[in-house]
């Protein structure tokens, strides 16, 4: 079964561009996440969306970040436009029934801005 | 404030050493759930146990166990006989009404041959 799909795997941008970063979740899965890794921050949570409807989205650090969930099988995360303490890794995840089931991560998306 | 202390930053062991990470919790909810992900070097987040609130029962599955304990509010991991591919950054992770996961902040673990 395929698992979490996202894209692209590495993405080096000027500051000032616009970045958007894809994901896939897994097939039948009804919540997805959008997680930034950094040093100093950790892993923390932006978005989430159950059913394609955004949940939480104060994890969302500014008005430049904006997350769309089109249909269930596709999302995307936005920054327009990027800074360089935008760069990071961004992991997608997605889970069936929330925390009653285990949340699968995707390989994550890192990102660079100069 | 913090809900996930990993207090472990860094754990260095030789290998066929066993080694525990620690995990202390905190959350008013009755019902939650308490994870572990490893990440390797490559970099992708691994899913390794769920546990829920109504489950103290300690879970092993071949070197790995975990230990928890709704009294001291701890879910901490042990590796047995610990080999180099264990080497990692190993995350706890808490989930409570809300259902995303709050994380902790690590422990990095380098197993050494």
């Amino acid at each position: 079964d395929a698992g979490v799909i996202q894209s692209p795997r590495h993405e080096v941008t000027e500051m000032g561009q616009e970045v958007t970063l894809r994901c896939k979740p897994i097939s039948g899965h009804d919540y997805l996440f959008w997680y930034r890794q950094t040093m100093m921050r950790g892993l923390e949570l932006l978005i989430y969306f159950n059913n394609n409807v955004p949940i939480d989205d104060s994890g969302m650090p500014e008005d430049r970040f904006s997350a769309k969930m089109p249909n269930a099988s596709f999302s995307t995360l936005k920054i327009q436009p990027s800074e360089p303490r935008d760069s990071a890794v961004y992991f997608c995840a997605s889970s069936f029934a929330g925390m009653r089931n285990t949340i699968y991560f995707g390989e994550g998306s890192w990102l660079t801005v100069v | 404030a913090q809900k996930v202390t990993q207090a472990q930053t860094e754990i260095s062991v030789v290998e066929k050493e066993d080694v525990t990470l620690d995990c202390v919790y905190e959350t008013r909810d009755t019902t939650y759930y308490l994870f572990w992900y490893k990440q390797p070097p490559s970099g992708e987040l691994v899913f390794l146990i769920r546990r829920n609130s109504f489950d103290e029962q300690n879970e092993i599955s071949g070197r790995y166990s975990w230990n928890f304990q709704k009294s001291t509010s701890s879910f901490n991991f042990t590796i047995t006989a610990s080999q180099v591919v264990d080497s990692a950054v190993y995350f706890c992770a808490l989930s409570e009404a809300g259902y995303a996961l709050n994380f902790g902040k690590g422990t990095s673990l380098l197993v050494t041959p």
